[in-house]
């Protein structure tokens, strides 16, 4: 079946600019995450959806970072005002959750900010 | 929160060796503990898991050993090959905290033909 499927795959964008990242999750899978992965380093929290509860938010590093989700479906990430630091790959991925499992990944979206 | 702490960074190893990779966290609260393999632009896949309530689990080349007494967690790999070079990152995971993963650093382990 489809795995995890992420949107733009690239983004370039020039320092200033709002950007939109779009996440599909598996089928069925009721939790979602984002991470960010800058380059070299590990995977950092961002935010975690699980069902209809309210989002953990706790990883966005300062306001210009927000994220919502439709239900148990879509996510979008979307960063305001970009700055140079946001540079970075955005992963996505989902579980059958909420009990720990496997999670899915997407394949990232590699996003650079001029 | 929890700390999850990957050792070596890099690693490399002659094809046929063993690999070991290490982690430990701080939370006794853990209860799960994935691996994951990065290929280049890829994202993360699981290759093998371990819950709290085992010490070890193998999975062909792959093993995977856990002391809840110390707080570390070993990833095993043997007979290596090439398509075994990427990057791993060991995780952690607190069941009541909403299921968020802690991530450690990765390790990036080159096989040398």
């Amino acid at each position: 079946g489809a795995g995890v499927s992420q949107s733009p795959s690239n983004k370039v964008t020039e320092k200033g600019k709002d950007v939109e990242l779009r996440c599909d999750p598996i089928s069925g899978h009721t939790a979602l995450y984002w991470y960010r992965q800058r380059l070299g380093q590990g995977l950092e929290f961002l935010i975690y959806f699980q069902g209809n509860s309210a989002p953990d938010k706790s990883g966005l590093p300062s306001d210009r970072f927000s994220a919502e989700r439709t239900g148990e479906s879509v996510s979008t990430l979307t960063i305001q005002r970009t700055q140079q630091e946001d540079s970075a790959v955005y992963l996505c991925a989902s579980s059958s959750g909420p009990a720990p499992g496997d999670l899915y990944f997407g394949p990232g979206t590699r996003l650079l900010v001029l | 929160g929890e700390n999850v702490e990957q050792h070596p960074s890099t690693l490399s190893v002659q094809e046929g060796d063993s690999a070991v990779i290490k982690c430990t966290y701080s939370d006794s609260a853990s209860n799960y503990f994935p691996w994951y393999k990065q290929e280049l632009g890829k994202g993360p896949q699981l290759i093998i898991d371990i819950r709290s309530n085992v010490g070890e689990k193998k999975d062909q080349r792959i093993a995977v050993t856990l002391n809840k007494t110390a707080k570390h967690f070993s990833l095993h790999i043997t007979e290596t090959q090439p398509e075994d070079s990427a990057v791993y990152f060991c995780a952690a995971s607190i069941s009541h905290t909403g299921n968020q993963f802690y991530f450690g650093t990765g390790t990036s382990l080159t096989v040398i033909p």
